[in-house]
């Protein structure tokens, strides 16, 4: 089946550094990105839709310069948490979708984002 | 997209089949059912998906009644490794555009009792 690659799988760092988030479609070609956050027991909450080559469509709420997205080749798309603070300490996922209209899409295994 | 509504836990022996209820009273003629799973601390995997007709793959079979406002998915045998939170999800689906995002309810917790 469809294989998404999300690195790293866990990340501990200072309050005020930037993190970056990797999210790769391994055997498939992803025209469209999205990228999750999920709380501890909450269902996953919907932060932007990426489409290669174009800027991302955010959820209402999510912060564009907070949460900087970059989606610039079929296979790859990044997530930049910059400055986080204890607050951003979250689960975040990604997933891809090829370009066919009867695809479903695929996760990662995530990115456990703690900030002290 | 349409709203659906999941029962927030489902117990299930091992071994027997698990019938897990999604009810999409509003849902649209062109929006199809998705379901997909999260074991703990992963990422959502893709059980299966439809439009009206039944299906079935190698993980379960998707039963949606004919008027389409209400579906089960069924695990035919389960196992340990199915204990799960199970997302039934309704999703428009179009060439791209802001519709073709899924948008996850809070879900069944499965637990498979041995």
């Amino acid at each position: 089946g469809a294989v998404v690659s999300q690195h790293p799988s866990r990340v501990i760092c200072k309050s005020g550094t930037s993190v970056k988030i990797e999210c790769r479609s391994l055997d498939f070609q992803a025209t469209t990105m999205f990228w999750y956050r999920q709380f501890p027991k909450k269902s996953l909450m919907l932060m932007a839709t990426s489409n290669e080559g174009s800027k991302a469509t955010y959820e209402q709420g999510v912060e564009k310069d907070k949460f900087l997205i970059n989606h610039a080749s079929l296979t790859l798309s990044t997530l930049t948490v910059t400055s986080a603070h204890p607050e951003d300490s979250s689960f975040y996922i990604c997933s891809a979708r090829g370009g066919g209209s009867n695809q479903p899409q695929h996760f990662g295994d995530g990115t456990r984002l703690s900030i002290l | 997209d349409a709203k659906t509504t999941q029962p927030p836990s489902m117990d299930c022996a091992e071994g027997r089949a698990a019938n897990l209820p999604c009810n999409h009273s509003t849902i649209s003629g062109n929006e199809y059912v998705y379901w997909y799973r999260q074991i703990h601390s992963q990422g959502p995997q893709y059980i299966i998906h439809g439009l009206k007709n039944n299906e079935t793959n190698e993980m379960a079979s998707l039963i949606i009644t004919e008027d389409r406002k209400s579906s089960t998915l069924i695990l035919p045998h389960a196992t340990l490794r199915d204990t799960a939170v199970y997302y039934c999800i309704v999703r428009v689906l179009n060439y791209g555009g802001a519709t073709n995002k899924l948008i996850f309810g809070t879900g069944t917790l499965l637990a498979v009792q041995p």
